[in-house]
């Protein structure tokens, strides 16, 4: 079974600190993908990668940067923390092939930004 | 941009009974796949299904690609089966990124 943790699950942090959040998936999966999901949206993608030193912007990544520094580790990073990005954080991880895409996602970091 | 939504937004049943959630996509899908998320948050992929139909436990999914659908069935509902079922797209021309629906709250009485 594929596993990804997350950390931290929860954090409370102040308007314009710096967040990170970070991902570590032991699957040996190329792809990973930070998603927020908030009432009314759904799962929305912020970045993605695909493998070590690979970062792509999502459909929603302004305010937000990420890291990919090994083919385990995907961070999300806020440098300037804004309460519109209080919300629940997503990461998951997955290969294509010959079934698909199939995404193993971690069990979420609620994020408040007061 | 692309567009993926689900009905019904909420669907209240007694065990026993059989659920039928449905999912339309403005474009042509290279894959499609069903997710569960608990009530506490937690989401795990049900099964990918791009086109045709394909059965897991009492799960069935039935994709029919030209006109835009997919369906997930669910037979025999148990309390355990609450929760959001998503529907996710992968487009061909998006990079093995999946855009996700707002989903179906399924509750399930005893």
């Amino acid at each position: 079974e594929a596993a990804v943790t997350q950390s931290p699950r929860n954090k409370v942090a102040v308007t314009g600190g710096k967040v990170t959040l970070s991902c570590n998936q032991t699957n040996n999966h190329n792809n990973m993908y930070w998603y927020r999901q908030d009432t009314g949206h759904g799962l929305r993608l912020i970045h993605y990668s695909y493998g070590a030193g690979s970062t792509e912007k999502g459909d929603i990544p302004d305010g937000y940067k990420a890291s990919r520094p090994s083919q385990e580790n995907f961070s999300l990073i806020l440098e300037l923390a804004t309460p519109s990005q209080t919300s629940v954080y997503f990461c998951a991880s997955g290969d294509p092939g010959a079934s698909g895409n199939t995404l193993y996602f971690g069990e979420g970091s609620r994020l408040i930004v007061v | 941009g692309q567009q993926v939504q689900q009905s019904p937004a909420s669907l209240v049943l007694q065990e026993g009974e059989n659920a039928e959630l449905q999912c339309n996509f403005s474009s042509t899908a290279t894959q499609l796949q069903w997710f569960y998320q608990s009530p506490g948050g937690s989401l795990v992929s049900l099964l990918s299904n791009p086109s045709g139909t394909k059965h897991t436990g009492r799960l069935t999914s039935t994709t029919v690609t030209k006109e835009r659908r997919s369906s997930l069935h669910i037979s025999s509902s148990q309390t355990t089966d609450s929760g959001t079922y998503l529907c996710a797209i992968e487009y061909g021309s998006s990079g093995n990124k999946l855009i996700f629906g707002i989903g179906t709250l399924l509750s399930v009485k005893p």
